[in-house]
């Protein structure tokens, strides 16, 4: 069983257009993340959500918009898509009530996003 | 500012040598450390990680890693590397020990090579 799952794992898509990522995790944890990995592996944060409340969302561009329906799903929406939104993206999921702030982050196996 | 360090981008060891893939750190108060491990179009895996007591920790697959306050290290080790073990490595620190909503925060990550 897939412990977190990202849908799809490749998409190539033209600039302007708008597309979204999902992704869904059956570990029963309440906080879920989308981090982004450029082209040199560095990743950074981009939203998290604990219980489907928006808890972390850095410097991103308004045209990423996360969605949360529930604990379990934490999808990313993104519009007008630019050259440089191509990246890998990863979604991590962990369980924070009760972790005492030390649980570790389980990730999907990314969406690589190509933007031409 | 927060931050980490992976002084080398890439670490090459023969196969049966001891590694040593390195990471410092620059936050505030007493951090939550963490190494995580990412094998090719995979997401991060987590490897071990440092809370408190023995300056020691040992985790998956044979890594261990040394905690040093005064030096804001955490080196990842492993007495005999085997060539299944090139990956990408990424240090990550969590300085809010005191909330569950934190973030981590990744180092650059170190490609580490084991040559057979």
């Amino acid at each position: 069983d897939t412990a977190v799952s990202q849908t799809p794992k490749y998409l190539v898509t033209q600039m302007g257009n708008d597309k979204s990522i999902k992704c869904e995790q059956n570990l029963g944890h309440d906080t879920m993340y989308w981090y982004k990995q450029d082209s040199k592996k560095f990743l950074k944060i981009m939203f998290s959500y604990n219980n489907k409340e928006l808890i972390i969302n850095e410097t991103v561009p308004n045209r990423f918009s996360p969605k949360s329906p529930d604990k379990a799903h934490l999808n990313l929406h993104i519009n007008s898509l630019e050259l440089g939104d191509s990246a890998v993206y990863f979604c991590a999921s962990s369980q924070e009530q009760g972790g005492q702030g030390h649980s570790p982050l389980h990730f999907g196996n990314g969406t690589r996003l190509t933007v031409t | 500012a927060q931050s980490v360090a992976q002084p080398e981008d890439q670490v090459n060891v023969a196969e049966g040598n001891p590694l040593t893939v390195k990471c410092t750190y620059s936050v505030s108060g007493n951090p939550y450390l963490f190494w995580y491990v990412q094998y090719p179009n995979r997401g991060l895996q987590f490897l071990l990680k440092y809370i408190t007591g023995d300056n020691l920790v040992k985790g998956s697959y044979g890594f261990e890693a040394e905690f040093n306050k005064s030096q804001t290290s955490f080196h990842l080790k492993k007495p005999s590397a085997l060539v299944s073990d090139s990956a990408l490595y990424f240090c990550a620190v969590r300085p809010d020990r005191g909330s569950t909503l934190g973030r981590l925060y990744f180092g650059r990550g170190t490609q580490l090579t084991v040559w057979p």
